[in-house]
């Protein structure tokens, strides 16, 4: 038990609609990072949040946008859908201090885009 | 550009035996830290155990052991005493200086059996 926890657990949406997921965190820890992982393969990094600002964000174009709030909930929306989004899209939240080894990562939401 | 390798897509291992999953990794950077993550068919991704590449010991924590060669550049886990609730897929990651961004590769399913 991580104490993330992602919603919703399965999503089936058309290409071109809008999705939002959501990840509660733990409480006190203050950055979170979204990761989508395709089927077969290791997680791909789309970006983090530290309080509250986007603090680094990877390969995933501006369709993909995120929020943080102050209660240690987060959310990734997706804009215009395409099929190749169809993957488990993982929440991780830390602690940021100086020296932080783990992620602790939430279930995922399996989206499936048709 | 950093990259991670792992070169076994499946392992199979007896209950009881003890098993080695590889993972190789390439990066420039003189500070680095490896990670080996869990991921059962629930999706949730399982902090393991980490490996900083300023640390002179093999990290270890309970039944997972890190076998970190530096100058190979490999940090290869090995379970020991396999039980059947370690059948899941294992990612090892490696986090990029000055952030909490992890770079994983494709992963190992690991089936044990009795």
């Amino acid at each position: 038990e991580t104490g993330v926890t992602q919603s919703p657990t399965h999503l089936i949406k058309t290409r071109g609609q809008q999705v939002t997921l959501r990840c509660s965190s733990q409480s006190g820890h203050n950055t979170v990072s979204w990761y989508q992982q395709a089927l077969g393969q290791g997680p791909q990094f789309i970006f983090q949040y530290y309080r509250e600002e986007e603090n680094g964000r990877g390969n995933f174009p501006p369709r993909f946008s995120g929020l943080q709030f102050p209660n240690y909930s987060s959310e990734l929306n997706v804009n215009a859908l395409e099929l190749d989004d169809s993957a488990l899209y993982l929440c991780a939240s830390s602690v940021k201090d100086g020296r932080n080894e783990k992620l602790f990562f939430g279930s995922g939401t399996q989206l499936s885009v048709l | 550009a950093q990259k991670i390798t792992q070169t076994q897509p499946g392992m199979f291992v007896q209950e009881k035996e003890a098993v080695t999953l590889d993972c190789t990794y390439d990066t420039s950077d003189p500070s680095y830290g490896l990670f080996w993550y869990k991921q059962p068919s629930s999706g949730e991704m399982i902090f393991l155990i980490y490996q900083g590449s300023y640390d002179q010991q093999n990290a270890t924590e309970g039944r997972y052991s890190l076998n970190f060669q530096k100058a190979r550049k490999s940090a290869n886990l090995v379970i020991s005493a396999s039980q059947l609730g370690d059948s899941a897929m294992y990612f090892c990651a490696m986090r990029e200086r000055g952030t909490d961004k992890l770079i994983f590769g494709t992963g190992t399913r690991l089936q044990v059996f009795p």
